[in-house]
């Protein structure tokens, strides 16, 4: 079955422990991103990889960190996580970061930073 | 800049009932057009697309028509069911995309009740 898988889909933690939220997809999509959902906020991209060892910068980047080592994977690090990061993450990926296209989201990882 | 307004929710419907959720955007250029809803629990999941001015997307009984002219993509269903009940976000994609990036509204819940 096609599909994106995070992992932790919940935790709990407290400021300035390092987390890792991985996501791994099995569709051998070159695209791959990081969303965060708040309420009323919609969702707004955190970092994208256009292809291994291709990152950049979304619109609310700061306090993330991505890597992008194989295709199929793209974990999200939080160095030192703070309260305001306390989120649902979701990854997506696609055949290729066109405009026309599809994402296909991960069931999201929700954090809460204490 | 680019941005996507959809009408606030919740919206609460019986069974049978019409629906239309009201999604306006801003963009430059020529954006494609989404709808993606979001079932308790899940990841968002595509349900309709108009790439071109006039389009109309359909799928499940939903559709969407792309008007350049008012700059809307309007979300409408003839009969909504109880199954429909989810968080339906409206997004678009810039004709000139940097980072395959989807701008999403902040989301309009729907509960449809029996």
């Amino acid at each position: 079955e096609a599909q994106v898988t995070q992992n932790p889909r919940y935790l709990i933690t407290v400021t300035g422990k390092k987390l890792t939220v991985t996501c791994s997809q099995n569709m051998n999509h070159e695209y791959m991103s990081w969303y965060r959902q708040d309420p009323g906020l919609g969702l707004r991209q955190i970092y994208y990889s256009m292809n291994v060892e291709v990152t950049d910068k979304g619109d609310v980047p700061e306090g993330y960190k991505v890597s992008r080592k194989e295709k199929r994977n793209f974990p999200l690090i939080l160095e030192s996580p703070s309260p305001n990061q306390t989120s649902l993450y979701f990854c997506a990926s696609s055949p290729s970061g066109s405009n026309t296209g599809e994402l296909f989201f991960g069931e999201g990882s929700r954090l809460t930073v204490l | 800049g680019n941005s996507v307004t959809q009408m606030e929710g919740p919206v609460t419907l019986s069974e049978e009932a019409f629906l239309t959720i009201n999604c306006t955007y801003t963009a430059t250029g020529y954006p494609s057009l989404f709808w993606y809803v979001q079932y308790p629990g899940e990841g968002l999941q595509l349900l309709l697309k108009a790439t071109k001015a006039d389009d109309k997307g359909s799928n499940k009984g939903f559709e969407a028509t792309y008007r350049k002219e008012t700059t809307s993509f309007h979300l409408e269903k003839g009969s909504v069911q109880v199954s429909d009940s989810a968080v339906y976000f409206c997004a678009l994609s810039p004709f000139y995309n940097q980072g395959g990036k989807l701008i999403f509204g902040q989301g309009t819940e729907l509960s449809v009740k029996p």
